[in-house]
């Protein structure tokens, strides 16, 4: 059974690095991409980035300068790192599993406010 | 980047009724492997969001019938007939032809 599950602090100070565990089962990070996607509250999905089965990554070109994407393929473990965030990197930080161009599995979601 | 545009932020219906979602995009999602890279997702309160539809009109694994996906180029819709209470959710298109992947702003159905 596919299962993604995204765990980290849900407190992070202003100008501080979010750091995000997304643990997967049921499928392999070295045969399919994992990406991230954020969403503020109340509004709507934005994709930050994603590394791909072969270990390269992707970034939304708007959060590259800050992002960092790396995975651990002995544990099955894909890591978001953001630095510098501000207030508005507040969210819910979700992994999804892609195949054939579509996210098929998602996990819950993280909620991650961003305040001092 | 490519920029979907769904129009309606919400649609208010009845149960048993028929809704178009539409999901336009600023250029063509259509590859060179003659597939479209444009999907539909579902968002309950409580519930991990849900794909219901890829490459524009196949239906995910466990997707009911009354999904139906539709469209090319660069205008998609999701058709979601004879619309049962737990289809009230936020819509979402996502297309992945081009990185940035980028998401409609979703679409509420709400009940009338």
């Amino acid at each position: 059974q596919v299962r993604l599950k995204e765990s980290g602090p849900r407190l992070v100070q202003p100008s501080q690095t979010l750091s995000v565990t997304c643990t997967v089962s049921g499928f392999s990070i070295t045969t399919y991409h994992v990406s991230w996607v954020r969403q503020p509250p109340g509004k709507g999905l934005e994709w930050v980035g994603g590394i791909w089965k072969g270990g390269s990554t992707d970034y939304n070109s708007a959060l590259k300068s800050r992002l960092s994407i790396t995975r651990d393929t002995s544990k099955n473990q894909v890591f978001l790192k953001m630095n510098s965030l501000q207030t508005d990197d507040t969210g819910t930080y979700y992994c999804a599993k892609q195949e054939g161009g579509h996210f098929d599995y998602w996990g819950q979601g993280v909620m991650v406010t961003v305040s001092s | 980047q490519i920029t979907l545009t769904q129009q309606a932020e919400s649609l208010w219906i009845s149960p048993g009724e028929r809704v178009s979602i539409t999901c336009r995009a600023s250029q063509s999602l259509l590859y060179t492997d003659g597939k479209h890279y444009l999907s539909w997702y579902q968002q309950r309160p409580g519930q991990t969001t849900k794909a219901l539809i890829y490459h524009a009109s196949v239906r995910t694994d466990g997707v009911p019938t009354r999904f139906i996906g539709s469209g090319s180029g660069t205008e998609f819709t999701l058709s979601i007939e004879h619309v049962q209470p737990e289809d009230f959710a936020i819509y979402y298109c996502l297309q992945t032809l081009k990185s940035p992947y980028t998401f409609g702003a979703g679409t509420k159905l709400e009940l009338k």
